[in-house]
């Protein structure tokens, strides 16, 4: 059974700082993998998707990282700033026919201090 | 404007109640699922539909059901068999299996 883990579960920061979030799974057999960010009280927002074949993706500040054969990705925040504080989620779609689900990790909780 | 939009924001339900949460999209997904998030869990898949008039159940299924009758709308009941509704409920949408799945801003559900 597929498992997605977040370590840590929270993280707080000074402005400015480069910061790695990490997520494990332990089935590497995986469609894709999607990060999210979760403001309080909100949905989730979509930051970046990466397909089973890529290694990585980028967006700004933001650089997503896949390594599936050790099941890990990292999300890579540059030049964190307060605006940054945000719950943020990875999930994992499993390589299961005719299954379009995600399974979710259950966060990293990041304070950017300014 | 694309989206997923989720009603009512807030839910309040007495015990014994059926109540039915509304979520209604115009990005043309055919995938659309709802997950129930509770403090310190992750997300948990509660449904999911690929296709219309089709759905299937996911981790934790019991108490809740739905319809998929239209491509845009995915309601979801939360019965009276459901004992612990109280939980922030997620609505979310794909293209397929391939693509990014894109999230309503939620309903939290109150049981007084």
């Amino acid at each position: 059974k597929q498992e997605v883990t977040q370590i840590p579960a929270a993280l707080s920061v000074p402005e400015g700082e480069n910061l790695v979030l990490n997520c494990s799974f332990t089935d590497s057999a995986i469609y894709n993998l999607q990060w999210f960010r979760q403001d309080p009280g909100k949905g989730l927002t979509s930051l970046l998707l990466i397909q089973s074949s890529q290694r990585e993706q980028t967006s700004g500040r933001l650089n997503a990282s896949l390594d599936k054969s050790s099941g890990r990705s990292t999300l890579y925040i540059a030049a964190s700033q307060p605006g940054d504080s945000a719950t943020y989620l990875c999930a994992v779609r499993p390589l299961t026919s005719g299954t379009y689900k995600y399974i979710f990790g259950t966060g990293t909780r990041l304070k950017v201090l300014a | 404007d694309g989206g997923i939009t989720q009603s009512p924001k807030y839910l309040f339900r007495k015990e014994g109640q059926n109540v039915t949460l509304s979520c209604e999209q115009n990005l043309n997904h055919d995938a659309m699922y709802w997950y129930r998030q509770d403090p310190g869990q992750g997300l948990r898949l509660i449904y999911y539909s690929q296709i219309v008039n089709d759905f299937q159940k996911g981790d934790i299924a019991e108490g809740y059901s739905v319809s998929r009758e239209k491509k845009e709308s995915f309601p979801l009941t939360v019965t009276s068999a459901q004992k612990n509704p109280t939980a922030f409920y997620l609505c979310a949408s794909s293209i397929g299996r391939e693509g990014s799945a894109f999230f309503g801003q939620g309903t939290r559900l109150t049981v007084v």
